[in-house]
């Protein structure tokens, strides 16, 4: 059985560029989350996917938006990006969406705006 | 709306010494609450979670959590520290009856002394 897996490891971008983030679930899960997580702050929720369709969002701008494919691999994408888009992005997957209580993170990607 | 205080952004112990890292709740609905640990660079690991079926949660390393109701807490504790132990620590919740997200505090870095 794989775990989370997160693509790439580290980017470095310049303000106003996009970035697609990537993440593949474990294996027989249905959900993906997406989190950003600040320097020395908890993550934050950003959305959720089940089944391919947004299923919950947190307070993020819609330059924030994401996939979920049918092979439940997901990615996040950020448009316009901004300085304080700075951080490290977590996907966790689950296996469902409703009481989705147990959630397997993967490394994360830092992502660096300049 | 779920949110969570962990009391001490830092906690420091000596190698050996009881570890109790503070954890309280606020929910409207009897929560799941979890436990989570990151290493540096590195994502998140679940240490234990709480779904209502015993108040005292055992998980991985050593540690173990109460779920005291009356006190809306989630303490986390390990008798003995050890030198690998060293690491960030989250308290997180997920509502029951459907919401979606963990919400997480802000996190306490333990550090362990020789």
């Amino acid at each position: 059985e794989t775990g989370v897996t997160q693509s790439p490891t580290h980017l470095i971008k310049t303000r106003g560029q996009q970035v697609t983030l990537r993440c593949s679930s474990q294996s027989g899960h249905n959900t993906v989350s997406w989190y950003q997580q600040a320097l020395g702050q908890g993550p934050q929720f950003i959305f959720q996917y089940y089944r391919e369709e947004e299923n919950g969002r947190g307070n993020f701008p819609p330059r924030f938006s994401g996939l979920q494919f049918p092979n439940y691999s997901s990615e996040l994408n950020v448009n316009a990006l901004e300085l304080d888009d700075s951080a490290l992005y977590l996907c966790a997957s689950s296996l469902a969406a409703v009481n989705s209580h147990e959630q397997y993170f993967g490394p994360g990607t830092r992502l660096t705006v300049t | 709306a779920q949110s969570v205080t962990q009391l001490g952004s830092h906690v420091s112990v000596s190698e050996g010494a009881l570890v109790l890292l503070r954890c309280n709740y606020s929910s409207s609905v009897p929560p799941y609450l979890f436990w989570y640990v990151q290493y540096p660079n590195q994502g998140l690991q679940l240490l234990l979670k709480y779904t209502s079926a015993a108040t005292l949660v055992k998980g991985i390393n050593g540690f173990e959590a109460e779920f005291k109701k009356s006190e809306t807490s989630f303490h986390l504790t390990k008798p003995s520290a050890h030198m690998s132990d060293a690491a960030e620590y989250f308290c997180a919740v997920i509502g029951r009856g459907g919401s979606e997200k963990l919400v997480f505090g802000k996190g306490t870095k333990l550090t362990v002394n020789p």
